[in-house]
């Protein structure tokens, strides 16, 4: 079954603290594995995407990593400012004859001064 | 300028009625989807259209019917709402498939709230 675990489900750090955000996959067959940043009472924001060659990418304090092999996913926030507090999905797309998006629960990242 | 706008921004009606969403995006993508996001913030996928033509439809009851009048619009029509369908619906866009592979950013528009009473 095609699934996106991610973890933890919510997270509170100071801000100028790093953090790390993880997602476990079980898609296949995998295309390319996507996070977002969501707003309180806004849509989602593409932060990056990645497809099966690619290890890491980064957006500004914003850097994914993605091991195919073990089917992993990290987004790593540096430096973390109060506007990055928010939901990040990850979201995995599947090869198939139609688009097959399968998202993940979220987390929730609140920074605090 | 706004690139994926949804109207109405609040949609609060009563149980029984019908109302459509409507969709529009100004980025010459196309692809158009629609999605719902429970109370619980979990997203799902709808619909997605491809140049006007239908090619996802996810397990969504048939009250719900998406209409692509042209590949820049994609309205929702949801026919004798329940009280399950309250939720944010986000409409999305991306450029589409290229070369057999979708590695397309999807861009999001600002969400319709509808409050079914």
């Amino acid at each position: 079954k095609n699934q996106v675990e991610q973890s933890p489900q919510s997270l509170i750090i100071l801000e100028g603290k790093n953090c790390t955000l993880q997602c476990n996959y079980t898609v296949s067959p995998f295309s390319n594995l996507r996070w977002y940043k969501q707003d309180t009472g806004r849509g989602p924001v593409s932060l990056t995407i990645m497809t099966f060659s690619e290890n890491t990418k980064s957006n500004g304090r914003y850097t994914a990593t993605l091991d195919a092999d073990t089917k992993q996913s990290s987004l790593h926030i540096t430096a973390s400012q109060l506007s990055d507090s928010a939901s990040y999905i990850c979201v995995v797309s599947a090869y198939q004859a139609g688009t097959a998006l399968i998202f993940g629960k979220g987390t929730t990242l609140s920074v605090s001064s | 300028d706004t690139a994926v706008s949804q109207t109405p921004k609040y949609l609060v009606t009563q149980m029984g009625n019908d109302k459509s969403i409507k969709c529009e995006q100004n980025l010459g993508h196309d692809t158009m989807y629609w999605y719902k996001q429970d109370s619980k913030k979990f997203l799902k996928i709808m619909f997605s259209y491809n140049n006007k033509e239908l090619i996802i439809n996810e397990t969504v009851p048939n009250r719900f019917s998406p209409k692509s009048p042209d590949k820049a619009h994609l309205n929702l029509h949801i026919n004798s709402l329940e009280l399950g369908d309250s939720a944010v619906y986000f409409c999305a866009s991306s450029r589409g498939r290229s070369a057999g592979v979708e590695e397309e950013t999807q861009y999001f528009g600002p969400g319709t709230r509808l409050l079914v009473l």
